[in-house]
């Protein structure tokens, strides 16, 4: 019962490096997306993507790429990571429907130094 | 533009005690939904139960209990008799624009003591 799956679950990067957070999920839910999540400010989305082939940007975008080349998976990528992008991320899918409730990863917690 | 506001940074209270975490929201939207998350120290959301902006019905499971006003535009949890495993951030929630959009709040540190 895997349900959304995040790798890695720690990382440290220096300034200026690039990587990306990995998020799958296995109950076939057309709707993705990621969040972070900092002191005192709660969590703000970044992208998401209602289907394969469809992304849009959330609250706050800048320093983030998404792509989601099938229904399953919807990395998130830093191009060129900053101090101000520690911070602890979760991804989330959940099923059409406005009502539905967001399942949520267990989260990535990035350090860049 | 949407908010959620939680006012209460942190709540401590002594186990057996009552509880309300405040949430009050802002929506232009007619239809809405509204979610209450919890975060333990482990640092999961789990996801405690949500509301449509048309039905104003309270809800009650087992020691939890959540009001919403939508004349008030609040929605409120309350925990009953409190337990230390109730420990946790709580966060509430607004989803908007059709569905793909939820704005949260920036979350409510509960800390039960015995």
């Amino acid at each position: 019962n895997a349900g959304v799956t995040q790798t890695p679950k720690f990382q440290v990067l220096k300034t200026g490096q690039s990587m990306t957070l990995q998020c799958a999920q296995d109950m076939n839910h057309e709707y993705m997306s990621w969040y972070r999540q900092d002191p005192g400010m709660g969590l703000r989305l970044i992208h998401y993507s209602v289907g394969a082939g469809i992304t849009d940007q959330g609250e706050v975008p800048n320093g983030y790429n998404v792509s989601r080349s099938t229904t399953e998976d919807f990395p998130l990528r830093l191009l060129s990571a900053a101090p101000s992008q520690t911070s602890v991320y979760f991804c989330a899918s959940t099923e059409t429907g406005a009502n539905s409730p967001l399942h949520f990863g267990n989260g990535t917690r990035l350090t860049v130094t | 533009a949407q908010k959620v506001t939680q006012a209460q940074t942190e709540i401590s209270v002594v186990e057996k005690e009552d509880v309300t975490l405040d949430c009050v929201y802002e929506t232009r939207d007619t239809t809405y939904y509204l979610f209450w998350y919890k975060q333990p120290p482990s640092g999961e959301l789990v996801f405690l139960i949500r509301r449509n902006s048309f039905d104003e019905q309270n809800e009650i499971s087992g020691r939890y209990s959540w009001n919403f006003q939508k004349s008030t535009s609040s929605f409120n949890f309350t925990i009953t008799a409190s337990q230390v495993v109730d420990s946790a951030v709580y966060f509430c929630a607004l989803k908007w624009g059709g569905g793909n959009k939820l704005t949260f709040g920036t979350g409510t540190q509960l800390k039960v003591e015995l």
